[in-house]
């Protein structure tokens, strides 16, 4: 299985904060990598697929950029509805295997 | 407007079995990959696997530490998935969701609608 490693596990920031979360994964999957951003009580939601394409709707302080074995993250400048748990996840093959999670606190 | 809806979720003593099914509407749904994930209390995601759409026949993939005990099925003419779990373990205590995959490719493609999930719960 391919292993995806994010970093940090936490994060504390302040509205208007440039963030940025990475993720490691064990072997290369050249772009086949999505983000997501989950809130409390909900499922998760599609951000970002193949590493960096905005999903449809999805606000342009969101961008995602790697390729390979490393990628980011970032959000421009943080939003009140933005503190939440954010994922990478894998697709280059079935099984797909997620990143343990990143919580965005508001500091 | 895609919706998945699932059903099925409740409490299930161990051994036992439990199926649930995924509602689909809003999009041609044998045209998609259709993928089953859960996710423990307070814990991440896990990917259950996945039913491929008509394009490569319903074909099925599956996280080999489920392997043998949970399967996934489809019926296109009702836009309904489904999840056969058996042998039910307490640690398969989680939030079960479907997701409709981009695409229908053989190799995978992010899950970009994702179900509201249904509780199951395992214990005696």
């Amino acid at each position: 299985d391919i292993q995806m490693t994010q970093s940090p596990s936490t994060l504390s920031a302040s509205v208007g904060d440039r963030v940025t979360i990475t993720c490691r994964a064990s072997q290369t999957i050249s772009k086949w990598l999505a983000w997501y951003q989950q809130k409390p009580g909900k499922a998760p939601n599609l951000l970002i697929y193949q590493a960096s394409i905005l999903e449809s709707g999805v606000p342009s302080r969101f961008s995602g950029s790697g390729s390979g074995t490393e990628f980011t993250l970032t959000i421009s400048s943080l939003q009140p509805d933005d503190f939440a748990t954010y994922y990478c996840q894998q697709y280059n093959t079935y099984m797909y295997t997620f990143g343990q999670g990143t919580k965005l606190e508001i500091k | 407007e895609v919706q998945l809806v699932e059903s099925g979720g409740g409490l299930v003593k161990p051994g036992r079995s439990l199926r649930l099914s995924c509602t689909a509407s809003g999009f041609t749904f044998g045209d998609y990959a259709m993928s089953w994930l859960r996710q423990a209390p307070g814990k991440g995601l896990e990917w259950i696997g996945v039913i491929r759409g008509k394009a490569y026949g319903g074909t099925t993939e599956y996280a080999a530490s489920l392997k043998g005990r949970f399967t996934i099925s489809r019926d296109d003419s009702k836009s309904i998935a489904y999840l056969q779990m058996n042998s039910l373990k307490t640690e398969d205590t989680a939030v079960y969701y479907c997701t409709k995959d981009q695409y229908d490719f053989w190799s995978g493609s992010a899950p970009d609608c994702w179900g509201q999930g249904t509780l199951v719960t395992v214990s005696s």
